[in-house]
């Protein structure tokens, strides 16, 4: 199995830009987590998905960040305007179904934003 | 609610032990701890439910005390391997996705 992919693995970018981070869950994993890792916040949750469905939002930090998950092996993170606060490491990971708790994280992709 | 983590860094030599505590100030009803390498991702390592513990990796366990509302994980003889960052979560108020603690650094030195 190859595991949560996420692309790109490092992205530097300037502020005000658009940026997309990627992701593909393991098959058969019917739940996709989007976290975001700093040295002050910890590891924080943004949005969680269930078969391609946005449960729970309440961690997406403001307007600017949108994520989308058009099919059960494809999402996306979207941060326009992006500014230098979000620059962190973003997981995504995904679990079996009736398993949240055992999660598969990918490599992460460090943003930096200049 | 974020659980608490502590202590924030343990510093071992190898064959050491170590304890680290995860506490929460709401009902806690499992406790999932995680592992995270540096530069890598988070892996799971086991998950503890009401009352019960579970061994799941390597020669790390853990307790979960319901009525405290806090968890312990236990590294015995600990080996270079062991060295990361150590996150205790508990699931969200809807039960459906977890929240993590700020983690515990474990540095193992030979």
């Amino acid at each position: 199995d190859a595991g949560v992919i996420q692309s790109p693995r490092h992205e530097v970018t300037e502020m005000g830009q658009e940026v997309t981070l990627r992701c593909k869950p393991i098959s058969g994993h019917n739940s996709l987590f989007w976290y975001r890792q700093t040295m002050m916040r910890g590891l924080e949750l943004l949005i969680y998905f269930n078969n391609n469905v946005p449960i729970d939002d309440s961690g997406m930090p403001e307007d600017r960040f949108s994520a989308k998950m058009p099919n059960a092996s494809f999402s996306t993170l979207k941060i326009q305007p992006s500014e230098p606060r979000d620059s962190a490491v973003y997981f995504c990971a995904s679990s079996f179904p009736g398993r949240n708790y055992e999660q598969y994280f990918g490599p992460g992709t460090r943003l930096t934003v200049t | 609610q974020q659980p608490v983590q502590s202590p924030q860094a343990v510093i071992l030599r190898e064959g050491e032990d170590a304890v680290i505590n995860c506490s929460s100030s709401k009902a806690l009803y499992s406790v999932h701890w995680y592992r995270q390498k540096h530069g890598e991702a988070p892996v799971f390592l086991m998950i503890l439910l009401k009352g019960g513990e579970q061994k799941g990796h390597e020669k790390i366990s853990a307790s979960f005390n319901e009525k405290k509302q806090q968890s312990s994980l236990y590294l015995t003889a600990s080996q270079l391997s062991y060295s990361g960052t150590y996150f205790c979560g508990s699931l969200n108020q809807a039960g459906t996705a977890l929240i993590f603690g700020k983690g515990t650094t474990l540095s193992v030195s030979s």
